[in-house]
């Protein structure tokens, strides 16, 4: 059974740093593109970043580019999301899903609070 | 990266068909079938109901479906029922390599 679990949400100050993580299993974790989507609450969803199978190939929303890092490690079926810079407007669950194109699994999503 | 235009609702009567549209440009709906159609019911996280314009995942009712035509694709569901209650989003792949979502609409089974 594929399962994502994301985990390292919590509350941060404006202009603070954060690390997601998001643990896969049930699936060969290096044959997938993965991604991180963000919905704010009570908002629609904001896809965020993608990463290649072998790291590759990386993008970004234009909302995060230069504050977000993604990454992932193969070796520990996980994909990782650097958040620096932080500002209200951040505040969102975010979710990591796998997938190039289309997103078949989705994980239950850790949310991101950034307030003072 | 603007956000895909969706209807903000979209309601029905059980048994009923309703159908949701989602309007991009050619550089994201109307370039490529990278199209893809999400389910979420509150608290929950999304679940995919459509992917490549009109595919459906194996578990996934056939009352749903997908096309698109020019920069507009569209989720119709035929025979609506109770439980498809929910937010519908669409997604489609852009000429920046990048990703969009549609801004979301909600159906309600009258």
């Amino acid at each position: 059974e594929v399962q994502l679990v994301e985990s390292g949400g919590g509350l941060v100050k404006p202009g603070g740093s954060l690390r997601l993580s998001c643990a896969a299993s049930g699936f060969t974790f290096s044959s997938y593109s993965m991604n991180w989507v963000r919905q704010a609450p009570g908002k629609g969803l904001e896809w965020v970043s993608s990463i290649s199978s072998s790291s590759s190939y990386i993008y970004y929303a234009d909302s995060v580019k230069g504050r977000f890092t993604i990454s992932r490690d193969n070796a520990k079926n996980s994909l990782y999301l650097q958040m620096n810079s932080l500002r209200a407007e951040d505040t969102a669950v975010y979710y990591c899903a796998r997938g190039s194109g289309w997103y078949w699994y989705w994980g239950q999503g850790t949310l991101v609070t950034v307030s003072s | 990266q603007s956000a895909l235009t969706q209807p903000a609702s979209v309601s029905g009567s059980p048994g009923q068909s309703i159908t949701i549209s989602c309007t991009g440009t050619s550089s994201d709906v109307g370039g490529y079938n990278y199209v893809s159609w999400y389910q979420q019911h509150p608290g929950k996280a999304p679940k995919l109901m459509i992917y490549e314009v009109s595919n459906r995942p194996s578990g996934v009712p056939d009352r749903f479906s997908g096309s698109k035509s020019g920069n507009t694709a569209s989720l119709t569901i035929s025979g609506l029922q109770a439980e498809d209650e929910a937010d519908y989003y669409c997604s489609s792949y852009t000429s920046s390599s990048t990703y969009v979502f549609g801004t979301g609409t909600k159906v309600t089974v009258l």
